[in-house]
Order: C-alpha cells, then structure tokens, then sequence
C-alpha cells in the first residue's frame, strides 16, 4: 500500500534556528507532495505545493525564504523552517499523491517545538 | 476564497450510538470532499471521500453530500472508544485540480463506554 514516512516525529529548537524536516514515500510516486501547518489552536493551513519538475506555489503568508521545500525525485521532499521563532511551533505534516485524482497520504507529521 | 465550517465544536456519544458530525463550506463549485480522523498529535487518514451529491458509504462511515445547502455530513455508525478523535472536513476547490485541501477547524469526538 501507499506510504509516507515523516521525520523526525518531534523535534526542539532555540529561538532563531533552523530544522529540517522530511517525507519518504512508499509504494507510490510522489508526484505531488503539499505541505501543512497545524497551530495552535488552528486548524491545518496549506504552506506550499510542490511538483516534481514544476514550481513550487507558495500560500499567501508563506515564502520560500522561510520554507524552503526540495523535491528531488519522485519519493523525497524535504522542508527547513529557517530561523524559527514561537509561532512557528506546531504539526507540520506532507503529503504526497502520485495522479491528479488520488488522494493525497499523509505521513504522521513533525512536531516542533520552538524554546 | 473558501471557507469551511464544521459543527459541532465537540461531541460526546456513547458507544454504539451514531454519531453525526457537520460541515459547510461557502463555495459551491468545489468539486472534492474528504473527512479526515486525526488521533493525538498523530498525522491524518482519509475516512471517505466523496465527489456527487448523495451519500457514499466506507465500513461504518458514511458521507452525504449537498451541494445545494452546502453541507457535507460524516455518520459513524456504531462508535467505538477507539474512534475518539479530531474528524476533520476537507473541501477541494475547483479552481486548483483537487491538489488544494482547505480543512474545517475539526470536530472532538469522544466515544465513550
């Protein structure tokens, strides 16, 4: 079956460092992955979508030069959260799909603290 | 821009009671609806997906669809303890070839015996 293994599960950093986080996809081909975040409190918002040989789109109030995402074949993508500060702490969960009309699989998210 | 709304807030049933769980959403043309469970601080599984008007069926979870009312519905048949969880609506719009899930902010469900 389809699989998506994100890690690390949980991670801490100090106020004003960076983490990286990444996805693994199993048993299919990431042709699609979208990135999320869960505040807080908030429920999931979009980041970016990424697709293999395409730009990736960046959601109004997220950058690249924030969140740099890299998707370099069809079973990878990875995502920094550079210079993190508190309210960047929360879930932050990919998911990738292989075809326009499957459903995305979510791998179990990142969980980031910020101290 | 879409929006999507989900009621109630939380909800408790017992076990093996229904349990009927609500979701709006303020753009019609969407043309994809999910329902995703999300155990404790884990990532998400898709419960159903559903596409048409009408109702469609996964094991004990059961999705209507209206578009015209803009609603989309999750019941859970028999609940058990172990489907305690946050259940949350996605909607697709249209406009980005179903690759864009806006989420409602979730339902609390607990189940208990």
């Amino acid at each position: 079956g389809a699989l998506v293994y994100q890690y690390p599960r949980r991670t801490i950093c100090k106020s004003g460092t960076s983490m990286r986080m990444e996805c693994q996809a199993v048993g299919f081909q990431a042709t699609s992955v979208a990135w999320y975040r869960q505040s807080p409190q908030k429920t999931f918002e979009l980041i970016a979508l990424s697709t293999v040989n395409s730009a990736i789109k960046y959601e109004q109030n997220f950058t690249q030069e924030k969140f740099p995402i890299s998707h370099p074949n069809l079973s990878f993508s990875s995502m920094t959260v550079l210079n993190a500060y508190l309210e960047d702490r929360g879930l932050y969960l990919c998911g990738a799909r292989d075809t326009a009309n499957s459903d995305y699989t979510f791998g179990s998210g990142t969980r980031l603290l910020v101290i | 821009q879409q929006k999507v709304q989900q009621s109630p807030e939380s909800l408790t049933v017992s076990e093996g009671a229904m349990a009927s769980l609500n979701c709006t959403f303020s753009d019609g043309t969407s043309n994809n609806f999910r329902w995703y469970r999300q155990h404790s601080a884990k990532g998400l599984e898709v419960l159903v997906s559903i596409f048409s008007d009408g109702e469609k069926e996964e094991g004990r979870f059961t999705a209507h669809l209206n578009r015209a009312n803009l609603h989309v519905s999750l019941h859970i048949r028999e609940p058990q303890p172990s489907d305690s969880a946050v259940y949350l609506c996605a909607v697709s719009p249209v406009t980005s070839s179903g690759q864009k899930l806006v989420f409602g902010q979730g339902t609390i469900l607990k189940v208990y015996l």
